[in-house]
């Protein structure tokens, strides 16, 4: 069955980086786009951008151009995501989230809480 | 800036009574990238409907989507227990999420 495992919490200091993984199994990891989406707390869904893990190729939201980085290993089937000089307000929980035909988000992972404070 | 507006923000409903949470865009937007997610408190969100109207594996038949241009709904018939939640929709084209709406227990 499709699983997107992602790694543990994190706390950071401002000014900080993270790297956030998405480990994917049960299906061809190259043939779907993965996309990351973030919710801070009690707030709704941000969407920051999608790799293509066949290619490598990528495509941010405008906000996160300059300090996100999403990267993939194929040898692991591992999505990741590093989010640099981070602030206050990146607290929040981070998804990885696979993408099928129209645009749709058929499997996400579980989540990854990324506290950033000093 | 194209933006989708949920409302209402809160729907207050009983098990049994029928939900309709409404997701307009500013502009037209393509219904083939309309999509519906469904997210409880500690979980991811779920997909419940792609392409406006379609539902997504093992979804129960009383959610329906539809719509097209900017406006777009998604009803419950009769809500279930494990129904509560708050709802999303989004646009691929558009990378937007709407900023939800709460269906809680009246």
């Amino acid at each position: 069955q499709v699983q997107l495992v992602q790694s543990g919490a994190e706390v950071k200091k401002p000014g900080a980086s993270v790297k956030v993984s998405c480990k994917a199994s049960g299906y061809t990891f190259t043939g779907y786009y993965m996309h990351w989406i973030r919710q801070a707390p009690g707030q709704g869904l941000e969407w920051m951008g999608w790799i293509n893990p066949n290619t490598g190729d990528t495509n941010y939201a405008q906000k996160f151009q300059g300090w996100v980085t999403m990267t993939r290993d194929t040898s692991i089937t591992t999505a990741y995501m590093e989010l640099s000089r981070l602030k206050s307000d990146d607290t929040a929980v981070y998804y990885c989230a696979r993408v099928r035909e129209l645009g749709a988000f058929d499997y996400w992972g579980q989540g990854t809480l990324v506290t950033v404070s000093s | 800036e194209i933006v989708l507006t949920q409302s209402p923000g809160t729907l207050s409903l009983s098990p049994g009574d029928r939900a309709i949470l409404s997701c307009r865009a500013s502009q037209s937007v393509s219904s083939y990238y309309l999509a519906w997610y469904q997210q409880k408190p500690g979980q991811a969100p779920r997909l419940l409907i792609y392409g406006a109207s379609s539902r997504a594996t093992g979804i129960p038949d009383r959610f329906s989507g539809s719509g097209s241009g900017t406006d777009f709904t998604l009803t419950i018939s009769r809500l279930e227990p494990e129904d509560f939640a708050v709802y999303y929709c989004h646009q691929y084209g558009i990378r937007t999420f709407g900023q939800g709406t709460k269906v809680e227990i009246k």
